[in-house]
């Protein structure tokens, strides 16, 4: 069974600095796939990045950007040049199929003050 | 535009009523999902379809029903049985490649079901 693990309940970032979000994940599977979704104020999932585990090449999509260690089955999240807009709550997410059960990690709430 | 549309976007039931969540697709994706998010758990998976006239139970699938009778429209009923309903409900769906691939799901925007 796949499980997912967001150690940090809440973090708070300045406009314009950088904030990063951990996720670890526990799978025996040898390919799998990770996301990152963000759920703002009006609560509207939104998928962020996605990354492919057979991929050694973290991906990226423009101001956000992933850290992929496969040994440590570590995903994290990095947020560059902060805004207000990115307030939300981030999911770190599993799937090791091409569709069906993703498992999703317990969300990780990023607040950007001014 | 394609997109999923869930309805209502507020719902309030009453002990011991059933009652049912709308969920509708124009994507033309196959596959379809109905979670269930509570504060601080993350989301779980309650039912999911590949195909029409097809699901299968997810995580927490008792008290809850579904249908799949048309590709585009997966609705969810929330039956009496179900002891604790008040919380917020997401519909997904997502496209099964031809390869092996993963692009994620397409979430609608969600329906708060409240019991009074």
């Amino acid at each position: 069974a796949q499980t997912v693990t967001q150690s940090q309940p809440e973090m708070s970032v300045q406009e314009a600095e950088t904030v990063t979000l951990s996720c670890t994940y526990d799978t025996s599977e040898n390919n799998y796939y990770l996301f990152w979704y963000k759920q703002p104020p009006s609560r509207q999932m939104i998928l962020v990045i996605r990354q492919e585990a057979y991929k050694q090449q973290n991906a990226t999509e423009n101001r956000f950007s992933v850290n992929f260690q496969k040994a440590a089955k570590s995903f994290s999240l990095k947020i560059s040049d902060s805004q207000l807009g990115d307030t939300a709550m981030y999911f770190c997410a599993s799937a090791t199929d091409s569709w069906g059960k993703f498992q999703f990690g317990a969300g990780t709430q990023v607040v950007v003050t001014p | 535009d394609g997109g999923i549309t869930q309805s209502p976007k507020y719902l309030f039931r009453k002990e011991g009523q059933n009652v049912t969540l709308s969920c509708e697709q124009n994507l033309n994706h196959d596959a379809m999902y109905w979670y269930r998010q509570d504060p601080g758990q993350g989301l779980r998976l309650i039912y999911y379809s590949q195909i029409v006239n097809d699901f299968q139970k997810g995580d927490i699938a008792e008290g809850y029903s579904v249908s799949r009778e048309k590709k585009e429209s997966f609705p969810l009923t929330v039956t009496s049985a179900q002891k604790n309903p008040t919380a917020f409900y997401l519909c997904a769906s997502s496209i099964i490649p031809d390869s092996p691939n993963n692009y994620g799901y397409t979430f609608g925007s969600g329906t708060r079901l409240t019991v009074v």
